[in-house]
């Protein structure tokens, strides 16, 4: 896909395990997390949000998990498929960043293996 | 709804010629994004629009790149002339006014400039 380089952390589970993948953030004052997934020759797609005001959310297959402390989050997906080989990007809003104050990560490669 | 719907998906030119992106938004999304992702760069918001308008271009590289937003369900960015250094893939996003983070993506338009 386009947005696959030589420069993106890649990260490789067999199916049917669960999958973790991290991202560090810079702005403590972010206000708001989101995960997006992108699949090769497609546009990044909304996955799962977290506010700054909470720790812990879940999805269908998916939990994120925010630490403000050392400004990390990540991203666990349980039972990994086939189809969630993608590359997987976190992005924050900044708080008073208005409409265009997310930043989005570089990005993780994420491989499943059959 | 189809999704937000982008034209054309590949283009082809030839430095110094004109690039026109074509994007359709989700009907009642009040705005509109481009972003541009490369592998060095990853994903860079170029210009945003809420409500036709366009609100914050600073993310333009120069004045050869242009976008408008006649109406609510329509906008181009055009590149012109193009260089090599505009080969990237182009994203159009666009999103409800209540939803700071949820940008539905258009699948891309990838473009080479020779």
């Amino acid at each position: 896909g386009e947005s696959v380089g030589l420069h993106l952390p890649t990260l490789s589970v067999q199916e049917g395990d669960n999958s973790i993948i991290n991202c560090a953030y810079s702005n403590s004052a972010s206000d708001y997390f989101i995960w997006y997934k992108q699949e090769s020759g497609k546009g990044p797609q909304f996955i799962i949000d977290i506010r700054s005001n909470m720790d812990k959310r879940q999805g269908q297959r998916v939990t994120v998990l925010l630490n403000k402390t050392v400004k990390h989050l990540s991203l666990q997906i349980a039972a990994t498929q086939p189809g969630d080989s993608a590359v997987y990007f976190c992005a924050e809003h900044r708080r008073g960043g208005g409409a265009d104050g997310l930043t989005f990560g570089k990005g993780t490669h994420l491989i499943i293996q059959p | 709804d189809a999704g937000v719907i982008q034209s054309p998906r590949h283009e082809v030119t030839e430095m110094g010629q004109e690039v026109t992106l074509r994007c359709k938004p989700i009907s009642g999304h009040d705005y509109l994004f481009w972003y541009r992702q490369t592998m060095m760069r990853g994903l860079e918001l170029l210009i945003y629009f809420n409500n036709n308008v366009p609100i914050d271009d600073s993310g333009m590289p120069e004045d050869r790149f242009s976008a408008k937003m006649p109406n609510a369900s329509f906008s181009t960015l055009k590149i012109q002339p193009s260089e090599p250094r505009d080969s990237a893939v182009y994203f159009c996003a666009s999103r409800h006014g209540g939803a700071t983070g949820e940008l539905f993506f258009g699948e891309g338009s990838r473009l080479t400039v020779l």
